[in-house]
């Protein structure tokens, strides 16, 4: 069955230091790839998305790439603020399935000091 | 324009009551779907619902866990007997159609099973 894999945190790191968190999945078919964001006591929102293969999403310094040949969409940010601290997950949508239901990773939590 | 609301946010009950969680979708969407989010793991898929029809319940546990979405009136995840286990975050999300990067995540209600 489909899956996503994202890279064990907590991630702790320093204000301006660069950020990877990995996010490989398993899938048949070309599924849609997103990266959502948890912050403490809230529910998730929509960081970036990408829809096929090469495609690069980027919002707020954020970006990932679609990468069919690796099967991944890692997480990047050049330079971490203190209000990223949060949750990342890594999700993605089987469009074959019916409707838009979505697979997420476990999470990754960021935790970056000033 | 209202993003998803749900409520109750903090739903305490003792083992053996019933649990009802309510969630109204934005405005002109009229997709539904519920996911529960268990301590230190990712969302987990739960129900897909379209006005008055349940459309994927794959993820629901197959006893106590009942949804609806009416034609008037919030969706709602209703939850009978339960158990310790049912403690966790029940979030609500819904679209305007099947793409899943239409998705708006509600903050969610946190139940704590006694």
């Amino acid at each position: 069955g489909n899956s996503v894999t994202q890279m064990e945190g907590p991630v702790t790191l320093s204000e301006e230091a660069f950020l990877t968190i990995n996010c490989t999945y398993t899938a048949t078919g070309y599924p849609s790839l997103f990266w959502y964001v948890q912050y403490p006591g809230e529910g998730l929102q929509l960081l970036l998305k990408a829809t096929k293969a090469d495609d690069k999403g980027s919002n707020k310094g954020f970006e990932a790439t679609y990468r069919k040949e690796t099967t991944s969409f890692h997480l990047e940010k050049g330079s971490v603020q203190v209000s990223d601290s949060a949750v990342y997950f890594c999700a993605l949508s089987d469009r074959g399935n019916q409707g838009g239901k979505l697979i997420f990773g476990q999470g990754t939590e960021l935790s970056v000091k000033p | 324009n209202a993003g998803v609301m749900q409520n109750p946010r903090h739903l305490v009950r003792r083992r053996g009551q019933e649990a009802r969680l309510r969630c109204s979708p934005m405005k002109g969407h009229s997709h539904v779907y519920w996911y529960r989010q268990l301590p230190e793991e990712g969302l987990k898929f739960m129900v897909y619902l379209q006005k008055e029809n349940i459309i994927d319940e794959s993820g629901m546990p197959k006893e106590r866990f009942s949804a609806e979405f009416p034609k008037e009136g919030p969706s709602i995840l209703r939850i009978q007997q339960v158990v310790r286990g049912d403690s966790a975050a029940y979030f609500c999300a819904s679209s305007p159609g099947t793409q899943s990067y239409g998705y708006t995540f509600g903050s969610g209600t946190r139940l704590t099973v006694v």
